[in-house]
């Protein structure tokens, strides 16, 4: 089955750890994203990645960092720089520009 | 600045009746236009693109560039359309794309 796996589902942090989070895909789509979903916000761009081994910062990437390694993986790690890091994380996929997204199923973070 | 603006936060119809879910963006340049939708308990998809024509579950929308909308439509809301609805902006080329805040469909029996 192709697709877009995120994990884990939920994930806890102690303030001041960083985590990260697994976004994999074997659609063969050359651009990934990260996403952040807070309620009534909508979705907000945190990364994108056109190709391999390289990305770009999107609306709000203070406090994450990606890297692009390899066409399936694009990987978001929550530093402890970012202020308010509980909320819905979303990654997505497109073949190209403007064809329209797949997405993962969400990563839900939680800093206790 | 480019923005999406979905203007209702909840829109709650009876089913039958018709249903129209708001959008309007404000991007000077050629934009594409998508709605995607998340189900109860699954994930964000694609609805339609406006590129597309199509129409998908009895939904369709239509760009309006003079008005900058893209509102989607629906003559007869079913119970299972119940979902929360995104409107989303593309520009040009790039391969971001801009979100609205959503609007939750509510389809009562």
């Amino acid at each position: 089955d192709g697709g877009i796996t995120q994990s884990p589902k939920y994930l806890f942090r102690k303030e001041g750890q960083n985590v990260t989070l697994s976004c994999e895909q074997n659609l063969n789509h050359d651009a990934m994203y990260w996403y952040r979903q807070d309620p009534g916000q909508g979705l907000r761009l945190i990364y994108y990645s056109q190709i391999v081994n390289d990305f770009q910062k999107g609306d709000i990437a203070e406090g994450y960092s990606v890297s692009r390694e390899k066409k399936e993986s694009f990987p978001l790690t929550v530093t402890s720089a970012q202020k308010n890091p509980t909320a819905f994380y979303l990654c997505a996929s497109s073949m190209q520009a403007n064809y329209g997204y797949t997405f993962g199923s969400g990563t839900r973070l939680t800093v206790v | 600045a480019q923005r999406v603006t979905q203007p209702e936060k909840l829109l709650s119809v009876f089913k039958g009746a018709p249903v129209e879910l708001k959008c309007n963006y404000s991007y000077s340049g050629s934009p594409e236009l998508f709605w995607y939708v998340q189900y109860s308990r699954q994930r964000l998809q694609l609805l339609l693109r406006h590129i597309s024509r199509e129409s998908i579950k009895g939904f369709t929308a239509d760009l309006n560039k003079g008005e900058t909308s893209f509102h989607l439509k629906k003559p007869f809301a079913q119970e299972e359309d119940s979902a929360m609805y995104y409107c989303a902006l593309g520009r040009d080329s790039s391969y971001k794309l801009i979100f609205g805040s959503g609007t939750r469909l509510l389809v009562r029996p």
